[in-house]
């Protein structure tokens, strides 16, 4: 059964730095982009980035660009999102999410449960 | 970036009735667009990928057409359980967009 299970929610003061995990199961992680999905309350969907863990290739939107930073650790099939000085504007919800088929890239048939980010002083 | 454009933001139906749902991009995608049901505290779930694939177990009455510019997402007959927010996605080009979302409400 593929899993993606997220870290908990997180309450940070401006400035602080963060660092939001998925930890998967039940696939090939090496071969699967897993992206990251923001989406602040109330509001729709935005892709932040993406990983392909089988060779770290990244992406990113050009909105998240610089302002986040995202990993993965094949040894523990884990990807992350970190900040290094986070913003009030980064409150939100962020998914994990990993690729359908391995043939293509890019749409997402498994996501991870959320982690709600709030930063507030 | 390819901007998608759904509509209408928000279609009221009752149970039992068809929708229609319209996902339009800023130029070609081809056929690399995606549809997903979102539910009030659920992660986002994949309905429709590549135009008019189904994914796996998705119901019947759910339809996906289009290619270039112009898409639809049919829905043939409203449960109760379809009343969520849907958002397209393209996959054709980086950055990855996500349309602005169409909420189905109970009328």
């Amino acid at each position: 059964e593929v899993q993606l299970v997220q870290s908990g929610a997180e309450v940070k003061k401006p400035g602080e730095s963060l660092k939001l995990s998925c930890k998967t199961s039940g696939f090939s992680f090496r071969n699967y982009w897993i992206a990251w999905v923001r989406q602040v309350p109330g509001k729709g969907l935005e892709w932040v980035g993406i990983i392909y863990p089988g060779d770290h290739d990244t992406r990113y939107s050009p909105s998240f660009q610089g302002q986040v930073t995202i990993s993965a650790d094949t040894s523990i099939t884990t990807a992350y999102l970190q900040w290094s000085s986070l913003k009030a504007s980064d409150t939100a919800m962020y998914y994990c999410a990993k690729q359908s088929r391995g043939s293509a890239c890019c749409d997402f048939d498994h996501w991870g449960q959320g982690a709600l980010v709030t930063v507030s002083s | 970036e390819i901007v998608l454009t759904q509509s209408p933001a928000t279609l009221s139906l009752s149970p039992g009735e068809g929708a229609t749902l319209s996902c339009r991009a800023s130029q070609s995608v081809s056929s690399y667009l995606a549809w997903y049901q979102q539910k009030p505290g659920q992660a986002p779930r994949l309905l429709i990928y590549d135009a008019s694939n189904r994914a796996t177990g998705i119901p019947a009455r759910f339809s996906g057409s289009g290619s270039g510019t112009d898409f639809s997402l049919a829905i043939s007959i409203l449960e109760p359980e379809d009343f969520a927010v849907y958002y397209c996605q393209q996959r054709s080009n980086w950055p990855l967009t996500f349309g602005g979302g169409t909420k189905v409400e109970i009328k």
